[in-house]
């Protein structure tokens, strides 16, 4: 069954460095989506991207955070300098269609900042 | 905006036994989607069940089952002979319709335990 992979599973960084995480969506899907949960707490919307450009980004999805798609199958998530209130799990979906159902969502990445 | 809200951060039922979690959201769309996630010690969501708000009749998936209150917005999840494997933190979240199918508002979750 097709699935979206994140990588790594576990990040360490710390404070002010730059982190990029990484995700796979399936192959034909053409919507892709950054969520953030912080420990013990709600998943919140960051952003979403089409057409290689951000198509809808929340307030979290400041300044420090940028979306790229570098090839056909890699999408990601860069923040530039990280803050100790970056430490969440990030979680990276994908769809075919704008109109589809749901989202298929990957099994995330926790990053921790130091 | 809206908003989903789910009043028990945590549950507990007995193996076996049948437990309903509630959630309740705010909107003034009539057309929309409703989710119930399931986040076991791993972190990864996994959709349990789903709900189109135009269908009257109320979704199942085996043992999982919802109790859809359109006028009442309502959405609980009822999971039948609770299994170990169960235990899990869910999570209720709504799509409307005319959104991206990946951006969906979730509640803050209710973290349920069974109990061997």
């Amino acid at each position: 069954e097709p699935e979206v992979t994140q990588t790594p599973s576990h990040q360490v960084t710390q404070m002010g460095q730059e982190v990029i995480l990484r995700c796979v969506p399936i192959s034909n899907h053409l919507y892709f989506y950054w969520y953030r949960q912080i420990l013990g707490q709600k998943v919140e919307f960051l952003v979403s991207f089409y057409n290689n450009e951000i198509s809808e980004k929340s307030e979290i999805f400041d300044d420090q955070f940028s979306v790229e798609r570098p090839d056909g199958s890699n999408f990601t998530l860069k923040i530039r300098s990280t803050k100790l209130e970056d430490s969440a799990m990030y979680f990276c979906a994908s769809t075919l269609d704008r109109g589809d159902t749901e989202a298929f969502f990957g099994q995330g990445t926790r990053l921790t900042v130091v | 905006a809206q908003t989903v809200t789910q009043s028990q951060p945590e549950m507990s039922v007995q193996e076996a036994e049948t437990v309903t979690l509630s959630c309740t959201y705010d909107t003034s769309e009539s057309d929309y989607y409703l989710f119930w996630y399931k986040q076991p010690p791993s972190r990864q969501m996994i959709l349990v069940i789903r709900q189109e708000a135009y269908k009257q009749q109320n979704a199942t998936e085996n043992r999982f089952s919802v109790n859809f209150q359109k006028a009442a917005k309502s959405f609980s999840l009822k999971i039948s002979d609770s299994q170990l494997g169960d235990a899990a933190m869910y999570f209720c979240a709504y799509r409307s319709f005319n959104t991206n199918a990946g951006k969906s508002t979730f509640g803050d979750g209710t973290t349920l335990t069974v109990k061997p």
